[in-house]
C-alpha cells in the first residue's frame, strides 16, 4: 500500500460531461503529481502542485484543470470529455517539490471511460 | 538532455531463470534512477531506487539493479523469476531541482510456467 488514496477507482460518464477525480497524498508529502496512462500514448504528465501551488506542467489540455487544497489533497477536473480522454489517471505524492532522489509513489488510478 | 531508453518492449523468460530489463539514460547531471511495477489495472509500485549511494541496489521481491555511469545503464535483474513477477517494468530518471521525471516506454515481463 503505497499510502495514497484515489477515488473513485471507475467513472463512466458520456461525452461533453465534465468529472471531478480526486486524490490523497501520502502522509507528510507536499507535492501531487497527476498522470495520464493511455495505450497509444503510454504515461504522460499533466500537472505537479507543491503545498497548494502548480509547480509544473506537462501535457495538460485546456479543458482540463487541477488544485490543490490546504489540507493537501488533489482534485483533478476533466471537462467537455471526448471518447479520447478515456484512460487511467493516477495520481503521485512525493516529499520533495523539486524531484531528485525522492521517489513517487502512486495511487491504484482512477478509470476513466467515455462514451 | 534528459531521457531514458528501455531496450525492450517484451521480455519472456521461465519461471525460475533469471530476468533481465535493461534500461538505458541519458543526462547532463548526475541523476537518481528508479524501477517501478505495475500489474495490470494497478499503480506503480517502487522497486528500488538509485540515489549516487552504492551503485549496485537492492530492492523489493528480490530484484536489485546496478548503476553503470560509463554505460550510461541501470538494469534490473532477478535470480530466478517467479509467476508474480508478470507484470510491466519503468524506468524511471529523475535531476535534483528539474523537478521532472522522465519515464522509459516500459517493458512487459511475461513469465512461463
Amino acid at each position: 500500500d503505497s499510502g495514497v488514496t484515489q477515488t473513485p477507482k471507475h467513472l463512466i460518464t458520456a461525452t461533453g460531461q465534465r468529472v471531478t477525480l480526486r486524490c490523497s497524498p501520502r502522509s507528510g508529502d507536499l507535492s501531487v503529481y497527476w498522470y495520464q496512462q493511455s495505450l497509444d500514448q503510454g504515461l504522460q504528465f499533466l500537472i505537479q502542485y507543491y503545498n497548494g501551488e502548480e509547480r509544473a506542467k506537462g501535457n495538460i489540455l485546456e479543458r482540463f484543470s487541477a488544485q490543490q487544497f490546504p489540507d493537501l489533497h488533489s482534485e483533478l477536473n476533466l471537462s467537455s470529455l471526448e471518447l479520447g480522454d478515456s484512460a487511467l489517471y493516477f495520481c503521485a505524492s512525493s516529499v520533495s517539490g523539486t524531484g531528485g532522489n525522492s521517489p513517487l509513489h502512486f495511487g491504484n488510478g482512477t478509470r476513466l471511460t467515455v462514451t | 538532455a534528459q531521457s531514458v531508453t528501455q531496450l525492450d518492449s517484451h521480455v519472456s523468460v521461465s519461471e525460475g531463470t533469471p530476468v533481465l530489463l535493461r534500461c538505458n539514460y541519458s543526462s547532463s547531471y548526475s541523476p537518481s534512477l528508479f524501477w517501478y511495477v505495475q500489474h495490470p489495472n494497478k499503480g506503480l509500485q517502487l522497486l528500488l531506487k538509485y540515489t549516487s549511494a552504492a551503485t549496485l541496489v537492492k530492492g523489493i521481491n528480490g530484484f536489485e539493479a546496478e548503476f553503470k555511469k560509463s554505460e550510461t545503464s541501470f538494469h534490473l535483474t532477478k535470480p530466478s523469476a517467479h509467476m508474480s513477477d508478470a507484470a510491466e517494468y519503468f524506468c524511471v530518471v529523475s535531476l535534483y531541482n528539474f523537478n521532472k521525471f522522465y519515464f522509459g516506454s516500459g517493458t512487459k515481463l511475461n513469465v512461463k510456467p
